[in-house]
């Protein structure tokens, strides 16, 4: 089947801890992979893509890589900030463009 | 950049009756618009995907008589939720994709309460 697997919140850390959120994906043929984020009270918001494998997607500080051989995407980032508390969603599209997500995983960063 | 509406973003309504929610692409024509519901603290579940012109095509599970899509114009899909039941409270979260851009833009999204 086609569906994205993340880890499962909520995550606590402290300013200018390392982050990782796993995530893994099954489907068929080569989707899109992305990470969206979503702050209190906002919309979804692109955090970063990847269209092929061994593509890195990066912005404001995070990364991740489309390991096809491990079917993974996990976000990292190395030193998160308070601004960082969100709610992040993998997601996966298909060749129609029709986008799946990850159940969420909310961070939150404390001074 | 490219900016979703959504309208209303939020609204109460008895049970019984319906409710049209409203998804505009502001700065660009969208041909495809999605439309999402999220139940609190899980994730957006695809409902349906609408294309300008032509039915929307409902996921496996969904309700299309119950969920009535219309993507009139490019910039403006409604989805109805018709004869609304408490079951049908949730955030509904509407996106638009860009002609030419694997890449889908957001509505802020309508939360629905059903009394």
């Amino acid at each position: 089947g086609n569906s994205v697997t993340q880890m499962e919140g909520p995550v606590t850390l402290s300013e200018e801890a390392f982050l990782t959120i796993n995530c893994t994906y099954t489907a068929t043929g080569y989707p899109s992979l992305f990470w969206y984020v979503q702050y209190p009270g906002e919309g979804l918001q692109l955090l970063l893509k990847a269209t092929k494998a061994d593509d890195k997607g990066s912005n404001k500080g995070f990364e991740a890589t489309y390991r096809k051989e491990t079917t993974s995407f996990h976000l990292e980032k190395g030193s998160v900030q308070v601004s960082d508390s969100a709610v992040y969603f993998c997601a996966r599209s298909n060749t129609g463009n029709q986008f799946y997500f990850g159940t969420g995983t909310s961070l939150t960063v404390i001074p | 950049g490219a900016v979703v509406s959504q309208h209303p973003s939020w609204v109460i309504c008895k049970s019984g009756t319906s409710v049209k929610i409203e998804c505009r692409s502001l700065d660009f024509q969208a041909t495809t618009m999605f439309w999402y519901r999220q139940f609190p603290k899980q994730s957006l579940m695809l409902m349906a995907t609408s294309n300008e012109g032509s039915k929307a095509t409902y996921e496996q599970g969904v309700e299309k008589d119950k969920f009535l899509i219309n993507h009139a114009s490019l910039t403006l899909s409604t989805l109805t939720v018709t004869s609304a039941h408490p079951e049908d409270s949730s955030f509904y979260i509407c996106s638009a994709r860009r002609e030419g851009r694997n890449e889908q833009f957001f509505g802020p999204g309508t939360r629905l309460t059903v009394l």
